[in-house]
């Protein structure tokens, strides 16, 4: 569990505001994921990376963007938050692709008033 | 895209009995299929996974099957314990994106 961590793990802010999530592993996985968790709608993949600078979107990419300038780090930023991106996300990793196990992060819980 | 459909949404069974939930998906270019755990305000751990070219895979008190042919997968627990209640989340995995399931709660009684 060690090898891939989220902050913050929690955040409160306002509708309209920027948020910046970061996923930070250790492992040198190749592939990193970022999910969003909604009751009633299980894990939902918002954008995924397949290497440094290779990011492609998932099924719920809309208002959300990415960026991953090292194999170590992957962001997730929200431009102008919304209530309805009020959520549990947590970001996973995974080495060898598309067939490989997933590694999930602790998770963050973000409030959007 | 796919679309992964899990069933039941919420399971009681008595301790030592057993447990199956069903998974079904849409898009037959899949080709992994993992069954991860979650317990409350914890992160999913993957508990077991199978692939497409096998048709079943046991790890002790778990199984998965998987039949291609009628694009469903189940997860199997047997002797269940206190400790197995949690939510169970099926996937599927198909070019590099990984479709869930909405979860079963599961509850085990002492």
């Amino acid at each position: 569990d060690a090898g891939i961590t989220q902050s913050p793990r929690h955040k409160v802010t306002e509708t309209g505001t920027p948020v910046t999530l970061r996923c930070h592993q250790t492992e040198n996985h190749r592939y990193m994921y970022w999910y969003r968790q909604d009751p009633g709608h299980g894990l939902r993949l918002i954008h995924y990376s397949y290497g440094v600078k290779d990011t492609d979107k998932g099924e719920v990419s809309d208002g959300y963007s990415v960026s991953r300038s090292k194999t170590e780090d992957f962001l997730l930023t929200l431009e102008s938050a919304t209530s309805s991106q009020t959520s549990v996300y947590f970001c996973a990793m995974g080495s060898a692709g598309v067939t490989d196990t997933q590694y999930f992060g602790p998770g963050t819980r973000l409030t959007v008033l | 895209g796919e679309n992964v459909e899990q069933h039941p949404s919420t399971l009681s069974v008595q301790e030592g009995d057993s447990a199956v939930i069903k998974c079904t998906y849409s898009d037959s270019a899949s080709n992994y299929f993992p069954w991860y755990k979650q317990e409350l305000g914890k992160r999913p751990q993957l508990i077991i996974d199978i692939r497409s070219n096998v048709g079943e895979k046991k790890d002790q008190r778990i199984a998965v099957t998987l039949n291609k042919t009628a694009k469903h997968f189940s997860l199997h627990i047997t002797e269940t314990q206190p400790e197995d209640s949690a939510v169970y989340f099926c996937a599927a995995s198909d070019e590099g994106q990984f479709y869930f399931g909405t979860g079963t709660s599961l509850t085990v009684i002492p």
